[in-house]
C-alpha cells in the first residue's frame, strides 16, 4: 500500500500565476482533505472532499479550490497567487467520520517569488 | 470557537529523560483528540488517539497521552526519549461528524546526547 502520496513534492512559481497540487489517497479512503501548513505554524484545514462534492470549507478565500475523481483522487488549485501563499500543503486521506484515522501525504512545498 | 493550545513552543531534552508535551483545547462537544509527529520536511504521523473510553490512551514508539476533561487537556508523555524522537509534535482535536482537524501551532523537540 502506497499510502497517500503526492505531486509534486516542490515547486516554484510567481505572483499571480495558478497551481495545481494533485494527492492520491490511501488504498480503500474516500474523503480527502487540503492543509495548508505556513512555516512554524500548525497545519490550517482548507476544505474535505467525499463523493467528489466539497463537504467542508476552512477560511480560505474562492482563490483556493478543488476536485476529486471518480477514483477518490484530488487536486488543490490556487489561482492568482500570492507571496503569502508560500507553505507546505498536505492531502488527507480517510474513511470518513471523525472516528478513523487521517493519513497524511508527505506534502507539496509551494514557494511563490 | 475550537481551539488548540500548546504552550510550549520549543522544549530540549537529554537523551533518556522523562517527557511531557503540553496541550489544552477549547471544544464544546466531547472532542476526539489526537497527536501526530513531523520529521523535517516530512509530512505528519498518526502517534495515538483518543476518542472514548479509558483516559490514558497507548501509541506507538512508546508514547502515551492521557485525556483530563476537567482540564480540557491532553498532554503526550514518554519516560524516556530517544535521539530519533527529536521532531515537530503537533496535538488536533475533532469531532464524531467530520474528518476536519484543528491543529495546535506545534511543539518543537530537540534531544541532546
Amino acid at each position: 500500500d502506497a499510502g497517500v502520496t503526492q505531486s509534486p513534492t516542490h515547486l516554484i512559481k510567481t505572483r499571480g500565476q495558478q497551481v495545481t497540487l494533485r494527492c492520491s489517497p490511501k488504498s480503500g479512503h474516500d474523503t480527502v482533505s487540503w492543509y495548508q501548513q505556513a512555516l512554524g505554524q500548525g497545519p490550517q484545514f482548507i476544505f474535505q472532499y467525499y463523493e467528489e462534492e466539497e463537504r467542508q470549507r476552512g477560511n480560505f478565500p474562492d482563490r483556493f479550490s478543488g476536485h476529486q475523481f471518480p477514483n477518490y483522487s484530488s487536486e488543490l488549485n490556487v489561482n492568482a497567487l500570492l507571496l503569502g501563499d508560500s507553505a507546505l500543503y498536505l492531502c488527507a486521506s480517510s474513511l470518513g467520520g471523525g472516528d478513523t484515522e487521517a493519513f497524511f501525504g508527505q506534502g507539496t512545498r509551494l514557494t511563490v517569488v | 470557537a475550537q481551539s488548540v493550545t500548546q504552550p510550549d513552543i520549543h522544549i530540549t531534552v537529554s537523551e533518556g529523560a522523562s517527557l511531557e508535551l503540553r496541550c489544552n483545547y477549547s471544544y464544546g462537544a466531547t472532542p476526539y483528540l489526537f497527536w501526530y509527529v513531523q520529521s523535517p520536511g516530512q509530512g505528519l504521523q498518526l502517534l495515538l488517539k483518543y476518542f472514548s473510553g479509558d483516559t490514558l490512551v497507548q501509541g506507538i514508539k512508546g508514547f502515551e497521552a492521557e485525556f483530563k476533561r476537567s482540564q480540557s487537556s491532553f498532554n503526550l508523555r514518554k519516560p524516556s526519549v530517544h535521539w530519533s524522537d527529536a521532531a515537530e509534535y503537533f496535538c488536533a482535536v475533532g469531532n464524531k461528524n467530520t474528518d476536519k482537524l484543528i491543529f495546535g501551532t506545534g511543539t518543537r523537540l530537540q534531544v541532546f546526547p
